[in-house]
């Protein structure tokens, strides 16, 4: 069973269309991240919640938003994609709010085109 | 500054050598440290968390010296499946970016025949 999971795993667009990635953690923990890798690998977190609870809002465009029905799911819908959107696109959990080790989903590759 | 940096390499050495990555973190209230692998086009995974006391798994030691704000890694005896990107991570404390993991940029490893 996969522990952090979110689909899709591929996304190709166009510019100006709007998107979400889904995911979702088996593992039960309270902590759910979203992070952007950017082609020169930097990882850089978006946004953290903590049991459906935003806590961490990273100077990220309005056209991220974020949603958390539970705290086993953390969606990310994208409006008006741009050509910088492009990124390969991460979710996370912890047991703990950040102590504690993050456990990655396998990423979202997202290209706009 | 960068809130965590490391040399971004890539460092590119024979099976059996020893090699060892440096980074250095900005927040001195930081609480906890961590460094992930990160292979080619996967996500990244927990390698090992570092204790101020410094810790050892098999091939793999962590160092922490808080006054220099500083973590390293050793890894002895490199097998070509050590090869992959080393991120250095540091979970800030303190202010609106309590419970925030932030990344370094990764020090690409090479291990060749």
């Amino acid at each position: 069973d996969t522990a952090v999971s979110q689909t899709p795993k591929y996304l190709v667009t166009q510019m100006g269309n709007d998107k979400s990635i889904k995911c979702e953690q088996n593992l039960g923990h309270d902590t759910m991240y979203w992070y952007k890798q950017d082609s020169k690998k930097f990882l850089k977190i978006m946004f953290s919640y903590n049991n459906k609870e935003l806590i961490i809002n990273e100077t990220v465009p309005n056209r991220f938003s974020p949603k958390s029905p539970d705290k086993a799911h953390l969606n990310l819908h994208i409006n008006s994609l741009e050509l910088g959107d492009s990124a390969v696109y991460f979710c996370a959990s912890s047991q703990g709010f950040g102590s504690t080790e993050a456990f990655f989903g396998q990423g979202t590759r997202l290209t706009v085109v | 500054r960068k809130e965590v940096e490391q040399d971004p390499g890539p460092f590119n050495v024979p099976e059996g050598a020893t090699v060892a990555f440096n980074c250095t973190y900005s927040n001195s209230a930081s609480q906890s440290f961590f460094w992930y692998r990160q292979d080619c086009r996967k996500e990244p995974k927990l390698l090992m968390s570092v204790y101020s006391s410094g810790n050892e798994d098999g091939r793999f030691t962590a160092q922490l010296n808080r006054a220099s704000q500083y973590i390293s890694l050793l890894i002895r005896d490199s097998k070509l499946s050590d090869s992959a990107t080393y991120l250095c991570v540091v979970n800030n404390a303190g202010g609106t970016s309590y419970g925030k993991l932030t990344f370094g940029q990764g020090t690409i490893l090479t291990v060749h025949p």
